[in-house]
Formats: structure tokens, C-alpha cells, sequence
């Protein structure tokens, strides 16, 4: 069964530094989000994208982060100078419709996560 | 209270009976989904239901949703060890405009426990 990948699993990075995480979508979805997960906290949305641009995005979602599909199959999330709130657990997930008039062609699957940690 | 609230909190049942987990939302809705998650991992889509769907079943799973009390409630029969995670409810609503991107809000979560 297609799954959402991401990599890397763990990043360790400091304070200021720029941090990319990668997903890779399953392959004929075309819409594509961010959520984070800070430690003992809700799922929080980040951004939604789709053909080529952002559709939304949240609160958190400030100029420090951005988002491409720099190719066909990979969606990033570049953080340009984390913080220590930063920490969290990101994931990525896809949907093959943003909304659909039948079937559940908007389930959004998610990824395993890219556990990020700034010190 | 928040868009998509669980409850329980936790629920701590036997291998076997039969486990009910509530959500409460505010806002009207294109979908609503179920999600689980062991401990520190992923999320698993388990079921989506739309808004004009009051009941769907996936194996042990059942899903009801009332739109006139925004809520819904996922039911597990005859639930095993390997059930146990956290189930969380995820919200598609509708934006000030009428339409939807796919932005899904979260509740806390029910941390359900199956003792063998």
C-alpha cells in the first residue's frame, strides 16, 4: 500500500539554524499539507499546497517557514532560523483531492514524522 | 471548548468490551476523520465521514455523526491489546468563505488502554 514517506526521522540542530524536512507524498495525490505536534500537545496545522502554491496556511506558519515541491515528488518544509519552540514532531500528508463530491478521495494520510529537536 | 474536543480523556477497558470515544466540534464541517496514534509515532487514518453521512462502519469500527449536536463518536468492538493509542478526531471545516483546503483540526485526544 502507498505510504507517505519522510526523512530524516530525528534532526538535531541548533538555535538559528536553517533545518529542511523532506516528505515524499504518495504519488498521484495533489494536494499536500504540514502539521506539527509539539511534545503533549495537539496535531497543529502548518500549511496546505497545491498546484504549486500554498492554499492555507496557520498563525504559526510565520516568514520564517516556507514551503516547495521542488520537484515531482518531493514536498519540503524549510524553517530559515530555528527557535527552541521550534521542537516538535513534524508530519507531512497528502490527499489525492483537496475535496471531493464522492468517494473519500480527501483523506489526508500521514507520514511517520520528522522529529525535530533545537538546542 | 475548542473545535474537535475528544472524550475521555483516557479510557482504560478489558481485552473484548467494547470502546466509545466522543468528539464535539463547532463549526460546520466538510468531513471529519479518525485518526490513531501509538506512542510517539504517526498518524493512522482510520475512517473519514462526511457531513451528510450519519454512520460508517470499517471493520471493528463504528462512526456516527450528528451534525445538529456537532458531534460524533467512534466505537470499537471487542477491542484487543494492539487497540491501545491515542484516537484523535480531525475536523475539515468549512472557511468565512465557504470552502475548503484540507486544514485539520485536531482535538486532544482519548489515550485508550486494553488490558489483556
Amino acid at each position: 500500500e502507498p505510504e507517505v514517506t519522510q526523512t530524516p526521522s530525528h534532526q538535531v540542530t541548533q538555535m538559528g539554524q536553517e533545518v529542511i524536512l523532506r516528505c515524499v507524498p504518495i504519488s498521484n495525490h495533489l494536494y499536500f499539507y504540514w502539521y506539527r505536534q509539539i511534545l503533549g500537545q495537539k496535531v497543529e496545522f502548518l500549511v496546505s499546497f497545491y498546484n504549486n502554491e500554498i492554499s492555507e496556511k496557520s498563525e504559526i506558519f510565520d516568514d520564517q517557514f516556507s514551503v516547495e515541491r521542488p520537484d515531482g515528488s518531493n514536498f519540503t518544509l524549510k524553517i530559515r532560523s530555528t527557535k527552541l519552540e521550534d521542537s516538535a514532531m513534524y508530519f507531512c500528508a497528502s490527499s489525492e483531492l483537496g475535496v471531493t463530491s464522492g468517494g473519500d478521495t480527501d483523506t489526508q494520510y500521514f507520514g511517520p514524522g520528522t522529529r525535530l529537536t533545537v538546542l | 471548548s475548542q473545535q474537535g474536543e475528544e472524550d475521555p480523556q483516557a479510557l482504560s477497558i478489558q481485552e473484548g468490551e467494547n470502546a466509545t470515544m466522543n468528539c464535539s466540534y463547532k463549526t460546520s464541517i466538510n468531513n471529519l476523520q479518525w485518526y490513531r496514534q501509538n506512542s510517539g509515532r504517526g498518524l493512522v487514518h482510520l475512517i473519514l465521514i462526511r457531513s451528510n453521512e450519519r454512520e460508517k462502519h470499517s471493520g471493528r469500527l463504528r462512526v456516527t455523526l450528528d451534525t445538529s449536536k456537532k458531534s460524533s463518536s467512534l466505537l470499537i468492538t471487542a477491542s484487543r491489546a494492539a487497540d491501545t493509542a491515542s484516537y484523535f478526531c480531525a475536523t475539515d471545516a468549512f472557511n468565512a468563505g465557504g470552502t475548503s483546503y484540507g486544514k485539520l483540526t485536531f482535538g486532544q485526544g482519548t489515550i485508550l488502554t486494553v488490558h489483556p
